[in-house]
């Protein structure tokens, strides 16, 4: 299978503990995307890393989160101090970003994480 | 800032009949991307379609093609011949060059009847 991985699956965690996720994209895209999805909604963006570049974060990305792709290749997103807000669908997608194509960008994405904050 | 509203919280069609599933969007750049994804009960996002600001005609995909009115910024996704496996959320997003990150609708869930 050469799709978007996304491990774990499932996380159940304690608040205050910290949780750590890890996206292996599409091996030959060189952004990766990381979202997060609450009950109801569309995905909302965190960040994004161009190889290994972050090139953008959300407001949304707290000082609790933090995200690194050090190789260009896969990324993990770290939660310290987890709070149950943070309860939610982790998802990561990949692309080719051809900016000769208009700039667009068709983004593949993976299983997703769902972690629950007790 | 980039917008794209769904109207249809649930929408539900027969079997074999087709369906269309409303967006509109919102935007100031004249280049982007629509796109159209579906999430099944798994949660994975799987995408369908995309449509360029600049295509001139509008995209299709096997059974799924895209009604692309920009004058009215709308692009609706239409589903012809509907199977039960089509039951889902469905996405509507886009995507522009200053975002450079899909901004996806509410989503509408669509349920297939025989």
């Amino acid at each position: 299978d050469t799709g978007v991985s996304q491990n774990p699956r499932h996380k159940i965690t304690k608040r205050g503990q910290n949780v750590t996720f890890r996206c292996d994209p599409i091996s030959e895209h060189n952004r990766l995307y990381w979202y997060r999805q609450t009950l109801g909604q569309g995905p909302e963006f965190l960040t994004y890393f161009q190889n290994e570049a972050q090139l953008e974060k959300s407001r949304l990305l707290s000082d609790r989160f933090s995200a690194e792709r050090p190789k260009g290749s896969f990324s993990t997103l770290e939660i310290q101090r987890t709070e149950q807000g943070d309860s939610a669908m982790y998802l990561c997608a990949s692309s080719t970003y051809r900016r000769a194509s208009g700039g667009t960008d068709t983004q593949y994405f993976g299983p997703g994480t769902r972690l629950t904050v007790l | 800032a980039q917008k794209i509203t769904q109207t249809q919280p649930g929408m539900f069609v027969q079997e074999k009949e087709a369906v269309t599933l409303d967006c509109t969007y919102d935007t100031s750049d004249p280049s982007y991307g629509l796109f159209w994804y579906k999430q099944p009960s798994s949660g994975e996002m799987i995408f369908l379609i995309y449509q360029g600001s600049y295509d001139q005609q509008n995209a299709t995909e096997g059974r799924y093609s895209l009604n692309f009115q920009k004058a009215r910024k709308s692009a609706n996704l239409v589903i012809s011949a509907s199977q039960l496996g089509d039951s889902a959320m469905y996405f509507c997003a886009i995507f522009t060059g200053t975002a450079s990150k899909l901004t996806f609708g509410t989503g509408t869930r669509l349920q297939v009847t025989l």
